[in-house]
């Protein structure tokens, strides 16, 4: 199973961008690269999905260089509402959630 | 992407006594997953639950500690058996629903075990 490792706190102020970077040195050929955002009291949210290259939808971009060990989250113009803990996922492309593994997560803190 | 049902929200329970964690799909999924968050931790798996057969736990967790049912598509449950204060924590339920989404999660179950 891949392992990743990303920062355990990050700290921003609103309006800027927040890049958040995960190393997964170990991602098979198989994997791909998922990041979720879990607010207090609430179950993880799925984000962004991605393989390869560039990914982007209406909430942030995942930027994958081309040997995949690592990814890097990118909020574009962060809220105090961003304030949350993310995580960065390796899932083999079967989706047995016997691989999701979660690592200890970014504590985003969005200051005002 | 689906949406859980999960109850109840929280409870707080005697020490020795069991609570029963229900999750509640509003589509059919082949596999339903428990989770464990302990206080200020990352989310750790339990097992996953298939339609028709026995749940798969992963290692630490046992069938008689967390007994699981599936009794069809779209529900399941998970029950936390003699509970110490050790169980203390907010147990979440997800499914898989499909590749653009990933994984969806219900809004967990906080428990504490006095």
């Amino acid at each position: 199973l891949a392992k990743t490792t990303q920062p355990i706190s990050m700290d921003s102020y609103e309006g800027q961008e927040v890049n958040i970077t995960c190393s997964h040195n170990n991602i098979a050929t198989n994997d791909y690269i998922t990041w979720y955002q879990q607010f207090p009291s609430q179950g993880p949210r799925f984000i962004i999905q991605g393989y390869k290259t560039k990914v982007t939808n209406e909430v942030a971009s995942l930027f994958i260089p081309a040997d995949r060990k690592s990814s890097t989250l990118s909020l574009p113009r962060v809220s105090l509402s961003d304030t949350a803990v993310y995580y960065c996922l390796v899932v083999p492309i079967s989706g047995s959630a016997r691989q999701l593994t979660f690592g200890s997560g970014t504590q985003l803190t969005v200051l005002p | 992407s689906a949406v859980i049902s999960q109850k109840p929200s929280r409870d707080i329970c005697q020490r020795g006594t069991s609570l029963t964690i229900q999750c509640q799909v509003d589509s059919q999924v082949t596999m339903m997953f428990w989770y464990r968050q302990q206080p200020g931790q990352s989310l750790t798996l339990i097992a996953t639950a298939n339609q028709g057969s026995e749940a798969t736990y992963e290692s630490g967790f046992v069938i008689d500690k967390f007994p699981i049912s599936r009794p069809n598509l779209t529900f399941s449950t998970l029950t936390v058996s003699n509970m110490s204060p050790e169980d203390s924590s907010i147990y979440l339920c997800s499914v898989r629903t499909g590749d653009n989404y990933g994984y969806t999660f219900g809004s967990g179950t906080r428990l504490t075990v006095v």
